[in-house]
């Protein structure tokens, strides 16, 4: 069953703090990655998109990975800041289908002063 | 260009009402989705649409939902009747060719259904 499941489902940390949100996913045969920072009140947006043969993604102080032997994922922040306060979520794509994005369920993080 | 934009953003009804919401699509995409989010379920899609041809419905709940998109500008999803259950964010995406590519999203419809 192609599954993406992310940890952990929430995480408060303090602003200029770094923090690490994992992403597992089952769905095959692989494509993409996608990270999306979707802020309280509004639509996804993306930050990263990783295909298999990238193990490594910067956006500013965002650097995604990759591993796709082991099928895991990770958002790191660096430096946190208030703004970064939002819900991440991983989303994998399929190489075939209609109905080819997976999203995992979220990671609610709280930059606080 | 204004990005994928959605009306309303919220919307308060009875139960048993009908319901619909609209979304336009960024100009020159040619697949759109429509998303239901919860706080137990996350982003579930609903429906999608190719070249305005719907492609995948599976994940229409049941018949009380529809949606459409009688041009590339314009897509509406429709609940009738609405209950209690159906209280959600909707989200309308649309990106420029299908599969493994950014699927821009709308700002949402927040739907409570009392």
């Amino acid at each position: 069953k192609n599954q993406v499941e992310q940890s952990p489902q929430s995480l408060i940390i303090l602003e200029g703090k770094n923090c690490t949100l994992q992403c597992n996913y089952t769905v095959s045969p692989f494509s993409n990655l996608r990270w999306y920072k979707q802020d309280t009140g509004r639509g996804p947006v993306s930050l990263t998109i990783m295909t298999f043969s990238e193990n490594t993604k910067s956006n500013g102080r965002y650097t995604a990975t990759l591993d796709a032997d082991t099928k895991q994922s990770s958002l790191h922040i660096t430096a946190s800041q208030l703004s970064d306060s939002a819900s991440y979520i991983c989303v994998v794509s399929l190489q075939t289908g209609a109905n080819n994005l997976f999203f995992g369920t979220g990671t609610r993080l709280t930059v606080i002063p | 260009d204004a990005g994928v934009i959605q009306s309303p953003r919220h919307e308060v009804t009875e139960m048993g009402q009908e319901v619909t919401l609209r979304c336009k699509p960024i100009s020159g995409h040619n697949s759109l989705f429509w998303y239901r989010q919860t706080m137990m379920r996350g982003l579930e899609l609903l429906i999608y649409f190719n070249n305005n041809v719907p492609i995948d419905d599976s994940g229409m709940p049941e018949d009380r939902f529809s949606a459409k998109m009688p041009n590339a500008s314009f897509s509406t999803l429709k609940i009738q009747p609405s209950e209690p259950r159906d209280s959600a964010v909707y989200f309308c995406a649309s990106a420029a060719v299908r599969g493994g590519t950014e699927a821009f999203f709308g700002q949402g419809t927040r739907l409570t259904v009392v």
